[in-house]
């Protein structure tokens, strides 16, 4: 089955600064990909996904990804943070051929001192 | 329009207890799911359902049970909790979008605790 890695567990930056958060995944097929967002004390929500096509998708709030098959990466990025970015990131992905079972990485949580 | 609802969402129990937790989605998508999160290990799938009366395993299936009499409805039972339970619980739906599963809609949690 497939599985996510997050590469950093908590990240601090400061307003303005850039973000760029890490995640591999290891599954040698087709894959759909995703970036959830749990902003403090609310549920998750879907911030960008990925199926097919341009490989640089754009999501909510200024978030980007970039779907590197080469190195089975999808990188979440934002060119300038916020405060109201401090929140906890999940990367997920799943198969077109199991699409039910989405698995999902360790998290990473981000921190913006304002 | 509530979304995802869950019920309790705190939960105290003794060790060999049983409870369980309700799910309850009003926008009448065909898939719901379970999930745990823990941390360190992000959220892992215990159970899922693709339709009324039909439920699947996930990644950590043992010592739950789940059920789908209504569409709207999924239960999570802990027939015999263990301390290894403690955790936050959530579910989770999604509509049938062509055989690719799109956007997972997310309750607000159930937050566990097994003494």
């Amino acid at each position: 089955a497939q599985s996510v890695s997050q590469h950093n567990h908590h990240v601090i930056l400061s307003e303005a600064a850039s973000l760029e958060l890490g995640c591999n995944y290891s599954y040698g097929g087709t894959v759909n990909l995703f970036w959830y967002v749990q902003y403090p004390g609310q549920h998750l929500q879907l911030l960008l996904k990925y199926f097919s096509g341009d490989p640089l998708v754009k999501g909510i709030k200024g978030f980007e990804a970039e779907f590197i098959k080469s190195k089975f990466s999808f990188n979440l990025r934002k060119p300038s943070v916020q405060w109201s970015d401090t929140a906890e990131y999940f990367c997920a992905v799943n198969t077109p051929y199991n699409n039910n079972d989405m698995r999902f990485g360790a998290g990473t949580r981000l921190t913006v001192k304002p | 329009n509530a979304g995802v609802t869950q019920t309790p969402k705190f939960r105290v129990l003794k060790t060999g207890q049983s409870m369980t937790l309700l799910c309850a989605q009003d926008m009448n998508h065909e898939y719901m799911y379970w999930y745990r999160q823990d941390p360190g290990m992000g959220l892992r799938l215990i159970h899922y359902s693709v339709g009324e009366g039909t439920t699947a395993k996930g990644e950590v299936p043992d010592g739950y049970n789940v059920s789908r009499l209504k569409k709207q409805n999924f239960l999570l039972g802990l027939e015999s909790a263990a301390p290894s339970q403690t955790s936050v619980y959530f579910c989770a739906s999604s509509p049938w979008t062509g055989g690719v599963t799109g956007e997972l809609f997310f309750g607000e949690g159930s937050r566990l605790t097994v003494l």
